[in-house]
């Protein structure tokens, strides 16, 4: 069975300090991609970053970072000193190579992070 | 522009009416999706399109009918919805196949509410 789980509710900090968006996914697939989309108020979601699974490497994108780890199926997300316009609904999801599209998301329930000035 | 525009932002309907949902994209996708977000359950996949065929149909109600009359377009038919209808429904557009780092692009939604 797929699934995505985001264990973190609502997180709330405080500006300039760091936080993480924990996520693990169950797929049985070999070859599937992992997602991080962020929702603001505004209803869209705004994709920020895929991860093949053959790709462990972490990545950096600004004060974005992200940690994939095969061994223990996370892809956690860390904001390194958040700001106000961070504060969103954060979505993790899971995309499997078999499926065909990486449209074709299976999503978690979603960190909804607020960052208090 | 914005890559992908959704029509009405917000709908009201009682469960007798008929209405539809509008999704156009901007950005030469070929495959176009329907989701939904309820309050109480995670983002579900509905409807997947590609190249203007229906793929896949998450179990969806017949009270929803989804139509692509192009790769630009989709739409989402209603009729005779239930109060546990209300929702966001938000449609997607991607690429595919896609060597890109990319996923797939998001509307700002419709919020319906079935009365």
């Amino acid at each position: 069975a797929q699934k995505v789980t985001q264990a973190q509710t609502e997180i709330s900090v405080v500006e300039k300090e760091d936080v993480t968006l924990d996520c693990v996914y169950e797929t049985r697939d070999t070859t599937y991609y992992l997602f991080w989309y962020k929702q603001p108020p505004s209803g869209e979601l705004v994709f920020l970053i895929r991860r093949n699974s053959f790709d462990e490497q972490n990545e950096i994108s600004g004060r974005y970072s992200w940690n994939f780890q095969k061994s223990t199926s996370s892809f956690n997300f860390t904001i390194t000193a958040s700001q106000v316009v961070d504060s969103a609904v954060y979505f993790c999801a899971l995309s499997e190579a078999r499926r065909g599209s990486q449209g074709n998301l299976i999503f978690g329930k979603g960190t909804k992070l607020s960052v208090k000035p | 522009e914005t890559g992908v525009t959704q029509t009405p932002r917000h709908l009201v309907m009682g469960m007798t009416n008929k209405k539809s949902l509008k999704c156009e994209q901007h950005l030469g996708h070929n495959a176009m999706y329907w989701y939904k977000q309820s309050a109480k359950k995670p983002l579900e996949l509905m409807f997947v399109y590609s190249l203007e065929e229906r793929v896949e149909n998450n179990s969806v109600p017949s009270r929803f009918s989804p139509e692509c009359p192009n790769s630009s377009h989709l739409f989402l038919h209603l009729h005779t919805l239930q109060p546990e209808d209300s929702a966001l429904y938000l449609c997607a557009s991607s690429q595919e196949p896609t060597s890109l780092r990319t996923g797939a692009f998001f509307g700002q939604g419709t919020r319906l509410t079935v009365v």
